[in-house]
């Protein structure tokens, strides 16, 4: 069965300085991963996703998101994080079951954007 | 760009009441999913769709049914709700299943149950 851990329920940065929301999976046999992010009473909004390829994917707002195999990594990080970037970030890994795409979701790390 | 819509935005249910959650896209997308999300738990898989006509389970199926007579609608029956079930529900759709297609998700109902 495939899992996604985001260890950290929250984490701070002050406007201005780099920003890194973890992610880790486990998955049998090549990993789709996405990030989402969700603001306030709405639903999520796709980030940018890793099919294969380059190891670094850039995705929307300056957002990007480096894929390590060994260490079956999928950090989020900005290098300059914007107040406006607060909000609820899940990381998600794709895996086949029969016919259907079927993504498992993280439990989400909520981003503290501060002055 | 309507993309997709619930219904309701929100309800306060009677326990033991049937209710049905609303989801409609404009996308043409095949795959349409249910998620319900809960705190410290993230989102989780309800039923989905690969096209019209076909549904299947998710991780979390009891006490949910689904149907999918047409290619924009997939609308979420709870038969008989429990305080449980309390939770925001989300929509999501994907142009083709078994691909690794971007999901797109809609604004959510939240239900309470009662």
């Amino acid at each position: 069965a495939q899992s996604v851990a985001q260890p950290e329920d929250q984490v701070n940065v002050a406007e201005g300085n780099p920003l890194t929301v973890k992610c880790t999976y486990s998955v049998s046999g090549n990993p789709y991963l996405f990030w989402y992010v969700q603001y306030p009473n709405r639903g999520l909004q796709f980030l940018l996703k890793y099919i294969t390829g380059d190891n670094l994917v850039k995705g929307s707002y300056g957002f990007e998101a480096e894929f390590n195999k060994s260490q079956t990594s999928f950090h989020l990080k900005k290098p300059s994080a914007l107040v406006s970037d607060s909000a609820l970030y899940f990381c998600a890994v794709r895996a086949l079951t029969g016919t259907a795409s079927k993504l498992t979701f993280g439990t989400g790390t909520r981003l503290q954007v501060t002055l | 760009i309507a993309g997709i819509t619930q219904a309701p935005t929100s309800q306060i249910l009677a326990a033991g009441r049937r209710m049905t959650l609303r989801c409609t896209q404009d996308m043409r997308h095949n795959a349409m999913y249910w998620y319900r999300q809960d705190l410290g738990l993230g989102l989780r898989l309800i039923h989905y769709s690969n096209t019209a006509g076909t549904t299947g389970k998710g991780e979390v199926p009891d006490g949910y049914s689904v149907s999918r007579a047409n290619t924009d609608d997939f609308p979420l029956t709870l038969a008989s709700a429990v305080p449980s079930q309390t939770s925001v529900y989300f929509c999501a759709s994907s142009p083709i299943a078994g691909s690794p297609d971007t999901q797109y998700f809609g604004p959510g109902t939240r239900l309470t149950v009662l």
